[in-house]
């Protein structure tokens, strides 16, 4: 069976510090795996993705997320937050078939 | 780039009404998508359509029903709505094993 776990509902940061959102997944094939943002009212937007080629993936403003097979994870970063950083993060895998599995998102907040 | 454009940003329906939610996409992509999101469940599948008339279940199909009678467009219908349905809709669209591309979500309430 495919899951996404975002390990934390909820994460608080300040301006200019660095960013972790976390994300465990499980799947019986290699999957592709992605990170979206949603700020408010708003649909998804796609942040990063990897589908298997190199292990660190770099994404939009700034952010980027490691694949590490051994710890079944796919954690998010970033070096310094923005205000403008503040929204909710989701993460989702998918494993070659039409069905994309969501994490049930983290809520970032950028404190001034 | 990709667009996916929904019908309407927000509605209002009254119980029982028939309701449909409409999805565009200008990108040729082989799939479609529709899903629920609630506050603390995530995206919840509905419906997805890997070709013209072609549909499959997803998660939660009960009380929804769908059509794709051409490529670019899926429509969601709620053929007799009720309060439990008020929520945000998403619509997405993707080529096969690709990453999902979203529209802006419909904000359905239910009164």
């Amino acid at each position: 069976a495919q899951s996404v776990t975002q390990l934390d509902s909820h994460v608080s940061v300040s301006e200019g510090t660095p960013v972790l959102l976390r994300c465990n997944y499980s799947s019986s094939y290699s999957p592709s795996l992605f990170w979206y943002v949603q700020h408010p009212n708003k649909g998804l937007q796609l942040l990063l993705k990897y589908t298997s080629a190199a292990t660190l993936v770099k994404g939009i403003n700034g952010f980027e997320a490691e694949f590490k097979k051994s710890e079944t994870s796919f954690h998010l970063t970033k070096p310094s937050a923005h205000m403008s950083d503040a929204a909710e993060y989701f993460c989702a895998l998918t494993s070659g078939t039409y069905k994309y599995i969501f994490g049930t998102g983290t809520r970032l907040k950028v404190l001034a | 780039d990709v667009k996916v454009t929904q019908s309407s940003r927000y509605l209002v329906k009254r119980t029982g009404e028939k309701v449909f939610l409409e999805c565009v996409q200008d990108m040729d992509h082989e799939n479609m998508f529709w899903y629920r999101q609630d506050p603390g469940l995530g995206l919840r599948l509905i419906y997805f359509s890997y070709d013209v008339k072609m549909k499959e279940k997803g998660d939660i199909p009960e009380g929804y029903s769908v059509s794709r009678e051409k490529k670019e467009r899926f429509s969601l219908i709620l053929e007799s709505a009720s309060t439990n349905q008020t929520s945000m809709y998403l619509c997405a669209s993707s080529s096969r094993n690709n990453e999902q591309f979203f529209g802006p979500g419909t904000r359905l309430t239910v009164l």
